[in-house]
Parts: C-alpha cells; structure tokens; sequence
C-alpha cells in the first residue's frame, strides 16, 4: 500500500520569500514521487519527478525537491516566490513497479502569494 | 502535439441517469488513467486503461465502468447517478511504455453536476 501526507492544507507567503511545501510518503516499494501543480479552472501540470537517480530534483518555475529516504519526505522548495505561483500543489506517489499507472495523491497545499 | 483533451468540459445531469465522459490521449500515448476530484475526497484513481484492457483500478463502485479503443480513446460510464458523483473527472495518458516512471498529461477536466 503507499500514501502521501501534505502537512499543510494551506500555506501563506510573502512575494519574493522562499516558499516550503511539506510532503511524507509511504509505500512498500521503491515509489516513484511527483509534484503536481493545478491552478484555477486548469489541469495539472507536472513541476518534477523522483524515480531513483538523483535525490536533488529540479523541476520547472524554480521548483526543486529533494527525497530523503531516511525521513520518507519530498519536500517542495522555491528560493523566491512570485505572483503567479499561487496555486494548488500536490505531492503525488506512484508504484514503482512497471505495473502501470495508479498515482496516489496528498490532499493539497493551496499556495497564496501575498504582495 | 495536441493535448489531453476531454469532452465535454461541463455536464448537468439529475439522480438515476447514466453519463458517458471521452477522452483523447496524446498522440502516441497507449496508457489512459482516470480520476474523480472533489473537495471533500481529493484526487482519487478511478482506473486505468492500456492496450485496450484494464489495467488498474481503484477502489469505486461498480457504478463506474470504462474501455478503451483500438485507438487508444477512452471513455468513462457512470451509471445511476447519485448527488455524490459531482466532480471534476480528470484523465491522463503518458507515453508509450505505460510505466510508473513516466509522466502523466493530464486534461482539463469534465466537470459533472448532479441534481
């Protein structure tokens, strides 16, 4: 079985301050690990992926994310926030197993971006 | 290359009818997921699709069926409506292998209202 936990349903930040979006995981497997962002009335699109190579993840918009094994975290991080990041995040886990397609999502973290 | 697309974006049905949901993959991509988002449950799988046989499947009542076609289009079927089944229904492809490592593109979405 494998879960995601958000810590944080919301968070709030300043424009221009460093933005951190918690996110623990479990899974029986080696997971492969994804953040997904969805802004209003939009789909989602994809900021980066985990699948086993390198633990520092850079992803799109500034985005990275590191995978600590040890802590079972992937936490989301961006050094300066802007604007247009307000948003809904979602850190999303997915077997890693060549069994297909079954992503497991957290609950999301609204992003507000204040002035 | 064209999206994920989705139609229609918006459907109003009343308790008891059945809905059908389509969906186009990306171009190329053989592997379609679906998934059911509201406020109160999130983002839950609903199943996955791939060459044509499901794959994968969530935890939904039988309620919820769907296939795929010989050109990799799906569609979605749920049968007697109930007031819970409005959401937003997403559906992504991802590319050829159809593997956990691989990305998923998902739609915009097909907002359904029950009344």
């Amino acid at each position: 079985a494998q879960s995601v936990t958000q810590l944080d349903s919301h968070v709030s930040v300043s424009e221009g301050t460093p933005v951190l979006l918690r996110c623990n995981y479990s899974s029986s497997y080696s997971p492969s690990l994804f953040w997904y962002v969805q802004h209003p009335n939009k789909g989602l699109q994809l900021l980066l992926k985990y699948t086993s190579a390198a633990t520092l993840v850079k992803g799109i918009n500034g985005f990275e994310a590191e995978f600590k094994k040890s802590e079972t975290s992937f936490h989301l991080t961006k050094p300066s926030a802007h604007m247009s990041d307000a948003a809904e995040y979602f850190c999303v886990v997915s077997l890693n197993n060549n069994a297909g397609n079954m992503l497991t999502f957290g609950g999301g973290t609204r992003l507000m971006v204040k002035p | 290359k064209a999206g994920v697309t989705q139609t229609p974006r918006y459907l109003i049905k009343t308790r008891g009818q059945q809905v059908t949901l389509s969906c186009s993959p990306i171009s190329g991509h053989r592997s379609v997921s679906w998934y059911q988002q509201t406020p109160g449950q999130g983002l839950q799988f609903l199943f996955e699709y791939f060459s044509e046989t499901q794959r994968n499947k969530g935890n939904f009542p039988g309620r919820f069926s769907g296939r795929q076609f010989s050109n990799s289009r799906s569609e979605m079927n749920v049968s007697t409506l109930e007031l819970g089944d409005s959401a937003l229904y997403l559906c992504a492809s991802s590319s050829p292998g159809g593997s956990s490592y691989n990305e998923q593109f998902f739609g915009p979405g097909t907002r359904l209202t029950v009344l």
